[in-house]
């Protein structure tokens, strides 16, 4: 159980155009999906918080406006990145939170990351 | 604002054998919670272990124990027996539980290498 899944794995797109990265999760219902970053051979940088059905919370230095992201039901979350450039070129990677319950854990699941090339 | 430390950028270990990797971290929380996350090259991040602060008895899962020392601030991971497939980046996260949008802090990781 507690599978997420990413699409797509991997995405080569053109300098000024948009790309689209969808989060699921499979067997759970998630309140709160995270978008993380990471570069090569670096460790991951949290890029914003995602809520269902309320406005993504980004960190610091995280363009709001370049990185789109909506969480529209419980087992989607979004990320858009807008007018991509290649420093934009990078591993996206997205985690779920399930539901809290009796014995909630704290425990994030992953995806298995999408990489994105922008030429 | 939490901070993590990975002093140690890669190490290798031999196929059987036992390693250890450090982690320290600085908070002013009482409670939270660490974690140990593997990324090996497939890039999927993987939760090795999982460890309460307000519980002193040490996580073991399998192969994987942990040394916490709270008052030092410290998270050490031990893999016993080590295999090929332990081959991979280890991450020491810091959390904040402040219900589902608790966040994780990574520390820069642990390039382990395991050898014949």
């Amino acid at each position: 159980g507690a599978v997420v899944s990413q699409h797509p794995s991997w995405v080569i797109c053109k300098s000024g155009t948009s790309v689209k990265i969808e989060c699921r999760s499979l067997d759970f219902q998630a309140t709160t999906m995270f978008w993380y970053r990471q570069f090569p051979k670096q460790s991951l940088m949290l890029m914003a918080t995602s809520n269902e059905g309320s406005k993504a919370t980004y960190e610091q230095g995280v363009e709001k406006d370049k990185f789109l992201i909506n969480h529209a039901s419980l087992t989607l979350s979004t990320l858009t990145v807008t007018s991509a450039h290649p420093e934009d070129s990078s591993f996206y990677i997205c985690s779920a939170s399930p539901l809290r319950t009796e014995n909630y854990s704290y425990e994030q699941y992953f995806g298995p990351g999408t990489r994105l090339t922008v030429t | 604002a939490q901070t993590v430390t990975q002093s140690q950028p890669e190490m290798s270990v031999q196929d059987a054998e036992t390693v250890t990797l450090s982690c320290t971290y600085d908070t002013s929380e009482n409670n939270y919670y660490l974690f140990w996350y593997k990324q090996p090259p497939s890039r999927q991040m993987i939760l090795v272990i999982r460890q309460e602060a307000y519980k002193q008895q040490n996580a073991t899962e399998n192969r994987f124990s942990v040394n916490f020392q709270k008052a030092a601030k410290s998270f050490s991971l031990k893999i016993s027996d080590s295999q090929l497939g332990d081959t991979a980046m280890y991450f020491c996260a810091f959390m904040k539980p402040t219900g589902t949008a608790s966040k994780l802090t990574f520390g820069t990781g642990t390039r382990l290498q395991v050898t014949l």
